[in-house]
């Protein structure tokens, strides 16, 4: 099993422009999540998505948009990257219908703004 | 709010030695998990222990365990016989609204193991 995969692992943008970062799990996990990690901080929640079809703002969502496509996919889009959403972003996933499991995390893209 | 607070930046040990990470949480929740996530250089977030807030018994991964205090809101780490593999970031996190990836994280603990 791969686990969680994330695309790309690293990327430099140039400010205004707009990305896709892609994700996408192998577990049946119900639940997804991005995160974002800037230094000397922990993983701040970006968006979540509990279950298929639904999708939900954590701590930092301005300035993202996501979409879960579906049960094995969810996306986070830069619609005008900025200098500040400089980071290491992760994306992870959780939970099957029968078990309330950890987080599995992939592992991270390095998104660079100039 | 719900925080997660790492007092300690960082810390260093002696191979084969024992080091204990502090970590504590508010929260209002009367049920919820604590993990500690390992962060090597390869940036990989790895789970190391989790702990279940209605279980009073200390959970225990072979080299590593925690110290559960429920009514102080603290959940240390302790790695014992340390290893050279053991150096990381190890970040202390709290779980919220029933699922285990909505993560608070703290700022983390940077662990050094010298030979």
């Amino acid at each position: 099993n791969a686990g969680v995969t994330q695309t790309p692992k690293f990327q430099v943008l140039k400010t205004g422009q707009s990305m896709t970062l892609q994700c996408a799990q192998d577990m049946n996990h119900n639940s997804m999540y991005w995160y974002r990690q800037d230094p000397g901080m922990g993983l701040r929640l970006i968006y979540y998505s509990a279950s298929e079809g639904t999708t939900d703002k954590g701590e930092v969502p301005n300035g993202y948009n996501v979409s879960r496509l579906n049960k094995r996919e969810f996306s986070l889009r830069l619609e005008s990257a900025a200098p500040s959403q400089t980071s290491v972003y992760f994306c992870a996933s959780s939970g099957t219908r029968n078990t309330n499991t950890e987080a599995f995390f992939g592992q991270g893209t390095r998104l660079t703004v100039v | 709010a719900q925080t997660v607070t790492q007092s300690q930046p960082e810390m260093s040990v002696q191979e084969a030695e024992t080091v204990t990470l502090s970590c504590t949480y508010d929260t209002s929740e009367s049920n919820y998990y604590l993990f500690w996530y390992k962060q090597p250089p390869s940036r990989q977030m790895i789970l190391v222990i989790r702990q279940e807030a209605y279980k009073q018994q200390n959970a225990t991964e072979n080299r590593f365990s925690v110290n559960f205090q429920k009514a102080a809101k603290s959940f240390s780490l302790k790695i014992s016989d340390s290893q050279l593999g053991d150096t990381a970031m190890y970040f202390c996190a709290f779980s919220y609204g029933g699922s285990q990836g909505n993560l608070i994280f703290g700022k983390g603990t940077k662990l050094s193991v010298k030979p």
